[in-house]
């Protein structure tokens, strides 16, 4: 199964301050997405990222996040101030084949916790 | 009802025996896909029926799509204590940016 790595597994902040989470996809693949679960929750979609722009977000996706794509293999997801709803797990995928309707690949994800 | 429920939430079997969850829905799909989640892990990719799709096996799993009553089922056969775990449905709704929608899960004990 192709793989998609995430740093850090855990990282732990105070309410307020900023985290950067890492995610590193599918080689050569054009679609990326940010999904979260909070503890005990079900998966949710944060943000489809395709062609260096943000393609859909959803609801949680406020002001307080961003995406970007710094250089040719990495993708990241930014908070810019943590609040203590933020602490879940984050995930990031990419679909197989590059084409949106493939199978979608998850990162083993971070577990963000808020204090 | 939401967008990708599953039935049981939760199911308690024994070792070698079937264990059968079910996956509502409420759009048209692309695809819907199916995935495996230990406590706390990562969620691992099980097996996707596309939309045209009737049922597909791999290994022990076995997925139906029916879309007329937007309901999937994965059975496992002769499962094992490994198969403990969380499992969950996602569609791909049409006309998203192939976002996955996830349904609540259902969480599978499988005894000795």
């Amino acid at each position: 199964e192709p793989e998609v790595t995430q740093t850090p597994s855990h990282q732990v902040t105070q309410m307020g301050q900023e985290v950067i989470l890492r995610c590193v996809p599918i080689s050569n693949h054009l679609y990326f997405y940010w999904y979260r679960q909070i503890l005990g929750q079900k998966v949710e979609f944060l943000v489809s990222f395709y062609n260096n722009e943000i393609s859909e977000k959803s609801e949680i996706f406020d002001d307080q996040f961003s995406v970007e794509r710094p250089d040719g293999s990495n993708f990241t997801l930014k908070i810019r101030s943590t609040k203590l709803e933020d602490s879940a797990m984050y995930f990031c995928a990419s679909p197989r084949g590059g084409a949106s309707t493939d199978t979608q690949y998850f990162g083993p994800g971070t577990r963000l916790t808020v204090l | 009802s939401q967008q990708g429920e599953e039935d049981p939430q939760a199911l308690s079997i024994q070792e070698g025996e079937n264990a059968t969850m079910n996956c509502s829905y409420k759009t048209s799909i692309n695809n819907l896909q199916w995935y495996r989640q230990n406590s706390g892990r990562g969620l691992v990719h099980l097996i996707l029926i596309r939309s045209n799709e009737r049922e597909k096996h791999s290994g022990r799993l076995r997925v139906t799509l029916d879309t007329s009553k937007k309901s999937s089922s994965l059975l496992i056969t002769a499962s094992r204590a490994a198969d403990t775990a969380s499992y969950f449905c996602a569609t791909d709704e049409t006309g998203t940016a192939s976002k996955l929608t996830f349904g609540t899960g259902t969480r599978l004990q499988v005894t000795l």
